[in-house]
């Protein structure tokens, strides 16, 4: 595997569901971060985590819940969605999370979920 | 002040024709400047950036224009072909404060026709 991988691809979860979405990333990085993406809305930043620890929550509501238990995985859990969740959630990945300097952040494939 | 406006929504042009995307800024702070290019199935991928020292950047068939003063940036896709249809985003940053955090654009998605 090479890059940023994310699972599943697609998820489909009624509302009183518990999921949870993997990310893993093959770079070395030691930043991580969730976004949403929904249809015709600029990328949301959700949270970013800098050397596992988390460093950024853009005010994102508790029932998405983020785990990092080490530089190279990343987990959001998932529990009582609401429909207007359902959107495409992309995992990145940068060397580091910095104040001093920007670095590149790679995308993975990102989980198109559905909540019913 | 944090948002970044993206237009067109959608465009469509020939092939070997110029494809312009346009993208405006408020926060004069922002210091960064990439474009994202995304394929369907696909996350986001770094296209290109600039910084504010330079009004250009060319890379291959890829220039990003930058005018500081009225705030705005755009990219350029000279000889459009068909593979470059997708959807980019431009974003922005800055130096100094949660650096790594991007404020996209809402998107264009292109289409090259053959």
């Amino acid at each position: 595997e090479t890059g940023v991988t994310q699972t599943p691809r697609h998820l489909v979860m009624g509302m009183t569901n518990k999921k949870s979405l993997k990310c893993e990333q093959h770079l070395g990085h030691n930043a991580m971060y969730w976004y949403k993406q929904s249809a015709k809305k600029p990328l949301e930043l959700m949270f970013v985590y800098n050397f596992k620890e988390q460093t950024e929550n853009n005010s994102v509501p508790s029932r998405f819940s983020p785990e990092c238990p080490n530089s190279s995985h990343l987990f959001l859990h998932l529990h009582t969605l609401q429909p207007e969740d359902s959107a495409l959630y992309l995992c990145a990945s940068s060397q580091e999370y910095s104040d001093r300097t920007h670095y590149e952040q790679y995308f993975g494939p990102g989980t198109r979920l559905t909540v019913t | 002040q944090q948002q970044v406006k993206q237009s067109p929504q959608s465009l469509i042009v020939q092939k070997g024709g110029i494809s312009i995307i346009n993208c405006a800024y408020e926060n004069t702070a922002f210091d960064y400047f990439p474009w994202y290019q995304q394929f369907p199935g696909k996350g986001p991928a770094l296209l290109i950036a600039i910084r504010p020292d330079v009004s250009e950047k060319k890379e291959g068939r890829f220039t990003i224009s930058f005018n500081k003063s009225a705030k705005q940036f755009s990219l350029h896709i000279m000889d459009s072909q068909p593979g470059d249809s997708a959807t980019y985003f431009c974003a922005a940053s800055r130096t100094g404060g949660n650096t790594g955090k991007l404020i996209f654009g809402q998107g264009t998605t292109l289409q090259v026709k053959p």
